[in-house]
């Protein structure tokens, strides 16, 4: 059965204090790893695709990572507008269907 | 370009009641998917469709139907509401395997 797990469920930084999330998969023929960020309230938003191992995406203050089994989300020296839910998905079962982790909660402190 | 839209952006409902979610995208996208968030549960797929007049359950189906008469439009129908469907939905649309997301509506069944 396809899975995606994240770790941990809930993460506190202070402000400029550099992390990362950890994303696991099992899932089949790996046709791509996304992340989205959460805000509380509003509807997820896309932030990368990852397609292969050893493959990296940057945006401003995120970098995400992927390896035959896992991807991560760096937070370089992370701001508290940058406090959210990240959520990790994969595409599973067909008709671009994606299975998601249940997420990580950030909170990052001034 | 507007995206996905979702309303009502929140409802209560009594047991027994019916209504319809309304999910509307301007993006030309094929397909689309409703999705139920419960805290700490992360994203389950209830219904989604792969284009005008075709549609199929997902992960969570049981209690909801919908219909797909026009690219745009994708609406969730709740029959005899029960206090189990308390939750937050959302409504995505996507191409290839990239989803978007609405902003959500919040059901609370009492």
């Amino acid at each position: 059965e396809d899975q995606v797990t994240q770790s941990p469920e809930a993460l506190r930084l202070q402000e400029g204090e550099s992390s990362s999330l950890n994303c696991s998969y099992t899932v089949s023929g790996l046709r791509g790893l996304f992340w989205y960020r959460q805000d509380p309230g509003k509807g997820p938003e896309f932030l990368f695709t990852l397609y292969s191992a050893g493959e990296e995406k940057e945006k401003e203050r995120l970098k995400a990572t992927l390896t035959k089994k896992e991807s991560f989300l760096h937070i370089t020296a992370p701001k508290p507008e940058d406090s959210a839910t990240y959520l990790c998905a994969a595409p599973s079962g067909g008709y671009n269907k994606l299975i998601f982790g249940a997420g990580t909660r950030l909170a990052v402190h001034p | 370009n507007a995206g996905v839209t979702q309303t009502p952006k929140f409802r209560i409902l009594k047991i027994g009641q019916s209504m319809t979610l309304q999910c509307t995208q301007d993006m030309n996208h094929n397909y689309m998917y409703w999705y139920r968030q419960d805290p700490g549960m992360g994203l389950k797929l209830i219904y989604y469709s792969v284009g005008a007049g075709i549609t199929d359950k997902g992960e969570v189906p049981n209690g909801y139907n919908v219909s797909r008469s026009t690219t745009e439009d994708f609406p969730l129908r709740l029959e005899l509401a029960a206090p189990s469907q308390t939750s937050v939905y959302f409504c995505a649309s996507g191409v290839e395997e990239t989803q978007y997301f609405g902003p959500g509506t919040r059901l609370l069944v009492l």
